[in-house]
Protein backbone atom coordinates (compact mmCIF):
# COMPACT_ATOMS: atom_id res chain seq x y z
CA UNK A 1 0.00 0.00 0.00
CA UNK A 2 2.14 2.81 -1.61
CA UNK A 3 1.87 6.22 0.82
CA UNK A 4 1.33 9.13 -0.35
CA UNK A 5 3.62 9.84 -3.56
CA UNK A 6 5.23 13.66 -5.00
CA UNK A 7 7.14 13.98 -7.95
CA UNK A 8 9.48 15.74 -8.69
CA UNK A 9 11.07 15.41 -5.54
CA UNK A 10 13.27 18.60 -6.58
CA UNK A 11 12.96 20.74 -8.70
CA UNK A 12 15.26 23.57 -10.72
CA UNK A 13 13.52 26.26 -12.11
CA UNK A 14 15.00 29.91 -13.10
CA UNK A 15 12.57 33.20 -12.52
CA UNK A 16 9.68 33.68 -14.83
CA UNK A 17 9.28 29.50 -15.87
CA UNK A 18 6.36 27.35 -14.17
CA UNK A 19 6.52 24.71 -12.00
CA UNK A 20 4.39 21.64 -11.59
CA UNK A 21 4.24 19.77 -8.37
CA UNK A 22 2.48 16.08 -8.65
CA UNK A 23 0.93 14.47 -5.55
CA UNK A 24 -0.96 10.80 -5.28
CA UNK A 25 -3.02 10.38 -2.33
CA UNK A 26 -2.78 7.33 -0.46
CA UNK A 27 -5.09 4.09 -1.73
CA UNK A 28 -8.78 4.85 -0.20
CA UNK A 29 -8.22 8.63 0.75
CA UNK A 30 -10.47 11.30 -1.22
CA UNK A 31 -8.68 14.48 0.82
CA UNK A 32 -5.90 15.82 -0.28
CA UNK A 33 -4.12 19.10 1.49
CA UNK A 34 -0.80 21.47 0.15
CA UNK A 35 1.32 22.56 2.59
CA UNK A 36 4.41 25.30 1.76
CA UNK A 37 7.14 25.20 4.20
CA UNK A 38 10.28 27.74 3.85
CA UNK A 39 13.53 27.49 5.61
CA UNK A 40 13.29 27.12 9.00
CA UNK A 41 9.72 28.12 9.52
CA UNK A 42 6.40 25.68 9.77
CA UNK A 43 4.04 24.39 7.86
CA UNK A 44 1.77 26.74 5.98
CA UNK A 45 -1.54 25.59 4.43
CA UNK A 46 -2.38 26.46 0.88
CA UNK A 47 -4.90 24.45 -0.43
CA UNK A 48 -7.83 21.20 0.14
CA UNK A 49 -9.14 19.42 -2.34
CA UNK A 50 -11.64 16.75 -3.16
CA UNK A 51 -11.47 15.04 -6.67
CA UNK A 52 -12.77 17.22 -8.76
CA UNK A 53 -13.68 20.06 -6.02
CA UNK A 54 -11.38 23.24 -4.44
CA UNK A 55 -12.48 23.07 -0.66
CA UNK A 56 -10.50 25.39 1.11
CA UNK A 57 -7.85 27.40 -1.33
CA UNK A 58 -7.26 30.13 1.65
CA UNK A 59 -3.75 29.55 1.89
CA UNK A 60 -3.28 29.87 -1.84
CA UNK A 61 -1.46 33.51 -3.01
CA UNK A 62 -4.30 34.96 -5.40
CA UNK A 63 -1.86 35.10 -8.39
CA UNK A 64 0.57 32.71 -9.90
CA UNK A 65 -0.69 29.51 -8.16
CA UNK A 66 -3.01 27.46 -8.96
CA UNK A 67 -4.05 23.48 -7.92
CA UNK A 68 -6.45 20.84 -9.34
CA UNK A 69 -7.44 17.54 -8.54
CA UNK A 70 -8.87 15.79 -11.80
CA UNK A 71 -11.24 13.12 -11.67
CA UNK A 72 -8.63 10.91 -13.01
CA UNK A 73 -4.83 11.22 -12.09
CA UNK A 74 -2.69 13.54 -9.43
CA UNK A 75 -3.28 16.53 -7.92
CA UNK A 76 -1.48 19.29 -9.28
CA UNK A 77 -0.03 22.51 -7.55
CA UNK A 78 0.95 25.06 -10.81
CA UNK A 79 3.15 28.34 -9.79
CA UNK A 80 3.42 30.05 -12.95
CA UNK A 81 5.99 33.15 -13.41
CA UNK A 82 8.31 31.71 -10.47
CA UNK A 83 10.01 34.35 -8.36
CA UNK A 84 12.55 33.26 -6.04
CA UNK A 85 10.45 33.80 -2.90
CA UNK A 86 8.45 30.56 -4.06
CA UNK A 87 11.77 28.57 -3.19
CA UNK A 88 10.83 26.09 -0.74
CA UNK A 89 9.25 22.09 0.29
CA UNK A 90 5.92 22.14 -0.52
CA UNK A 91 4.32 19.06 0.80
CA UNK A 92 1.18 16.97 -0.06
CA UNK A 93 -0.99 14.96 2.38
CA UNK A 94 -3.97 13.20 2.31
CA UNK A 95 -6.74 11.69 4.69
CA UNK A 96 -9.27 9.74 4.18
CA UNK A 97 -11.95 11.68 5.92
CA UNK A 98 -12.37 15.30 6.01
CA UNK A 99 -11.09 17.20 8.58
CA UNK A 100 -13.80 17.53 11.24
CA UNK A 101 -14.16 13.55 10.55
CA UNK A 102 -12.38 11.01 13.37
CA UNK A 103 -10.43 10.30 9.96
CA UNK A 104 -8.59 13.21 9.43
CA UNK A 105 -5.55 12.15 10.34
CA UNK A 106 -2.79 13.43 7.88
CA UNK A 107 -0.13 11.27 6.06
CA UNK A 108 1.99 13.30 4.21
CA UNK A 109 4.23 12.77 1.13
CA UNK A 110 8.11 13.36 1.16
CA UNK A 111 7.83 17.16 -0.61
CA UNK A 112 8.55 18.48 -3.60
CA UNK A 113 11.29 21.12 -3.02
CA UNK A 114 11.62 24.23 -5.49
CA UNK A 115 14.63 26.03 -5.85
CA UNK A 116 14.38 28.95 -7.96
CA UNK A 117 17.04 30.23 -9.12
CA UNK B 1 -2.59 35.44 18.83
CA UNK B 2 -1.65 32.83 16.60
CA UNK B 3 -3.80 29.90 16.53
CA UNK B 4 -1.15 27.63 17.09
CA UNK B 5 2.04 28.55 19.00
CA UNK B 6 4.80 26.60 20.80
CA UNK B 7 7.86 27.35 22.34
CA UNK B 8 10.62 26.98 18.92
CA UNK B 9 13.38 25.74 21.49
CA UNK B 10 16.19 23.91 20.72
CA UNK B 11 15.52 21.87 23.74
CA UNK B 12 19.14 20.40 24.95
CA UNK B 13 18.95 17.19 26.64
CA UNK B 14 21.28 14.08 27.63
CA UNK B 15 20.34 10.90 26.95
CA UNK B 16 17.91 9.57 29.00
CA UNK B 17 16.42 12.89 30.28
CA UNK B 18 12.41 13.57 30.25
CA UNK B 19 11.37 16.45 28.59
CA UNK B 20 8.37 18.11 28.27
CA UNK B 21 6.64 20.43 25.58
CA UNK B 22 3.62 22.57 25.33
CA UNK B 23 1.68 24.17 22.79
CA UNK B 24 -0.60 26.56 23.10
CA UNK B 25 -4.18 26.86 20.91
CA UNK B 26 -6.45 29.70 20.45
CA UNK B 27 -9.65 29.11 19.62
CA UNK B 28 -11.97 26.80 22.39
CA UNK B 29 -13.98 25.01 19.61
CA UNK B 30 -10.84 23.22 18.34
CA UNK B 31 -11.32 19.35 18.12
CA UNK B 32 -8.79 16.98 17.13
CA UNK B 33 -4.88 17.49 18.53
CA UNK B 34 -1.96 15.82 17.25
CA UNK B 35 1.59 15.91 17.84
CA UNK B 36 3.60 14.87 14.74
CA UNK B 37 7.57 14.71 13.94
CA UNK B 38 9.73 16.12 11.74
CA UNK B 39 13.31 14.98 10.74
CA UNK B 40 15.55 17.56 8.98
CA UNK B 41 14.38 17.62 5.20
CA UNK B 42 11.72 15.10 5.87
CA UNK B 43 8.24 14.86 6.03
CA UNK B 44 5.67 15.31 9.12
CA UNK B 45 4.92 12.13 10.61
CA UNK B 46 2.01 11.59 13.10
CA UNK B 47 3.36 10.23 16.34
CA UNK B 48 0.75 10.38 18.37
CA UNK B 49 -3.49 11.83 18.35
CA UNK B 50 -3.89 13.65 21.78
CA UNK B 51 -7.26 12.45 23.66
CA UNK B 52 -9.58 14.46 26.22
CA UNK B 53 -8.57 11.68 28.83
CA UNK B 54 -4.30 11.73 28.26
CA UNK B 55 -2.79 9.18 26.50
CA UNK B 56 0.53 7.09 26.11
CA UNK B 57 2.64 5.13 23.78
CA UNK B 58 5.68 4.01 25.19
CA UNK B 59 7.78 6.57 26.25
CA UNK B 60 5.34 9.34 25.14
CA UNK B 61 2.92 10.55 26.88
CA UNK B 62 0.08 13.37 25.34
CA UNK B 63 -2.16 15.53 27.29
CA UNK B 64 -4.69 17.88 26.59
CA UNK B 65 -6.05 20.46 28.98
CA UNK B 66 -9.13 22.33 27.54
CA UNK B 67 -9.89 24.58 30.18
CA UNK B 68 -6.45 26.22 29.41
CA UNK B 69 -6.11 25.58 25.77
CA UNK B 70 -3.22 23.66 25.93
CA UNK B 71 -1.31 20.62 24.93
CA UNK B 72 1.54 19.05 26.22
CA UNK B 73 4.10 15.79 24.82
CA UNK B 74 6.17 14.17 27.87
CA UNK B 75 8.88 11.92 26.37
CA UNK B 76 10.42 10.10 29.35
CA UNK B 77 14.20 8.10 29.02
CA UNK B 78 14.95 10.37 25.92
CA UNK B 79 16.91 8.45 22.96
CA UNK B 80 19.30 9.90 20.55
CA UNK B 81 17.00 9.16 17.98
CA UNK B 82 14.35 11.18 19.55
CA UNK B 83 16.15 14.11 18.28
CA UNK B 84 13.88 16.07 15.22
CA UNK B 85 11.79 18.71 15.38
CA UNK B 86 7.87 17.90 17.18
CA UNK B 87 4.95 20.17 15.96
CA UNK B 88 1.36 20.25 17.28
CA UNK B 89 -1.62 20.06 15.35
CA UNK B 90 -5.06 21.73 15.63
CA UNK B 91 -8.09 21.12 14.11
CA UNK B 92 -9.10 25.02 14.59
CA UNK B 93 -12.97 23.84 14.50
CA UNK B 94 -14.06 26.80 12.71
CA UNK B 95 -15.63 24.47 10.27
CA UNK B 96 -15.83 21.68 9.18
CA UNK B 97 -13.88 21.81 6.16
CA UNK B 98 -11.44 23.65 8.25
CA UNK B 99 -7.91 22.21 7.47
CA UNK B 100 -5.55 21.23 10.22
CA UNK B 101 -3.10 23.79 11.37
CA UNK B 102 0.68 23.31 12.23
CA UNK B 103 2.80 25.21 15.28
CA UNK B 104 5.91 25.93 14.09
CA UNK B 105 7.57 23.16 16.18
CA UNK B 106 10.09 23.25 19.11
CA UNK B 107 13.58 21.49 17.72
CA UNK B 108 14.86 19.05 20.18
CA UNK B 109 18.64 17.54 20.46
CA UNK B 110 19.64 14.71 22.61
CA UNK B 111 22.79 14.80 23.29
CA UNK B 112 24.67 11.11 24.19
Amino acid sequence: NAGVMQNPRHLVRRRGQEARLRCSPMKGHSHVYWYRQLPEEGLKFMVYLQKENIIDESGMPKERFSAEFPKEGPSILRIQQVVRGDSAAYFCASSRGTPSSGANVLTFGAGSRLTVL
Amino acid sequence: RKEVEQDPGPFNVPEGATVAFNCTYSNSASQSFFWYRQDCRKEPKLLMSVYSSGNEDGRFTAQLNRASQYISLLIRDSKLSDSATYLCVVNPGRSGNTPLVFGKGTRLSVIA
